[in-house]
């Protein structure tokens, strides 16, 4: 098990496009967190999901967010009409459980939009 | 809501020098606090994870202690080495309000230990 997995590293985007990212989560956890990271700022949290349920959204995320987690595996988060607020560091984490366990973290997706 | 701040913002120290990170927040109704250093441009490496009923966690040169009820956590580095330079960043899963189930995050203390 290499760990929370984060698909693309970087991505440029023109202002206007769609993009998608991908995060693959440990093996077996149930929990599954999106978090957005702006320059000198902790993580803000987008979404999460137990298993397959989204079970809640921040009012950070626009109608133009929306993640998914098919089967309860891996996730996509994708965002349309990209702008330039939306320039970040896309990070999904992961928990086997809920209150008495850690939150491990992939390595995250740095989007550009131009 | 809750609200994790983190002093200080930047801390520069000499190589072996021992320190001292600290983390409040406003809201005691948590599960746990964890701490995680970040690298530049990449993702979260997590630390130590503190549960509510603890009082404190070690791992090596690094010892973190919490206080619920006063909404305070510290991170104690022993002997600290370049290699420690990073930003750390502490957050608490919430237990209650608007913010349950979720991580707070402070905005994280600049670490850079020279040689």
């Amino acid at each position: 098990d290499t760990g929370v997995s984060q698909d693309p590293r970087h991505k440029i985007t023109k202002r206007g496009q769609n993009v998608t990212f991908r995060c693959d989560p440990i093996s077996e956890h149930n929990r599954l967190y999106w978090y957005r990271q702006t320059l000198g700022q902790g993580p803000e949290f987008l979404t999460y999901f137990q298993n397959e349920a989204q079970l809640e959204k921040s009012r950070l995320l626009s109608d133009r967010f929306s993640a998914e987690r098919p089967k309860g595996s891996f996730s996509t988060l994708e965002i349309q009409r990209t702008e330039q607020g939306d320039s970040a560091m896309y990070l999904c984490a992961s928990s086997p459980g809920f209150t008495l366990t850690e939150a491990f973290f992939g390595q995250g997706t740095r989007l550009t939009v131009v | 809501k809750q609200e994790v701040t983190q002093i200080p913002a930047a801390l520069s120290v000499p190589e072996g020098e021992n320190l001292v990170l600290n983390c409040s927040f406003t809201d005691s109704a948590i599960y746990n606090l964890q701490w995680f250093r970040q690298d530049p441009g990449k993702g979260l490496t997590s630390l130590l994870l503190i549960q509510s009923s603890q009082r404190e966690q070690t791992s090596g040169r690094l010892n973190a202690s919490l206080d619920k009820s006063s909404g305070r956590s510290t991170l104690y580095i022993a002997a600290s080495q370049p290699g420690d330079s990073a930003t750390y960043l502490c957050a608490v899963l919430n237990a209650g309000g608007t913010s349950y189930g979720k991580l707070t995050f402070g905005q994280g203390t600049i670490l850079t230990v020279h040689p």
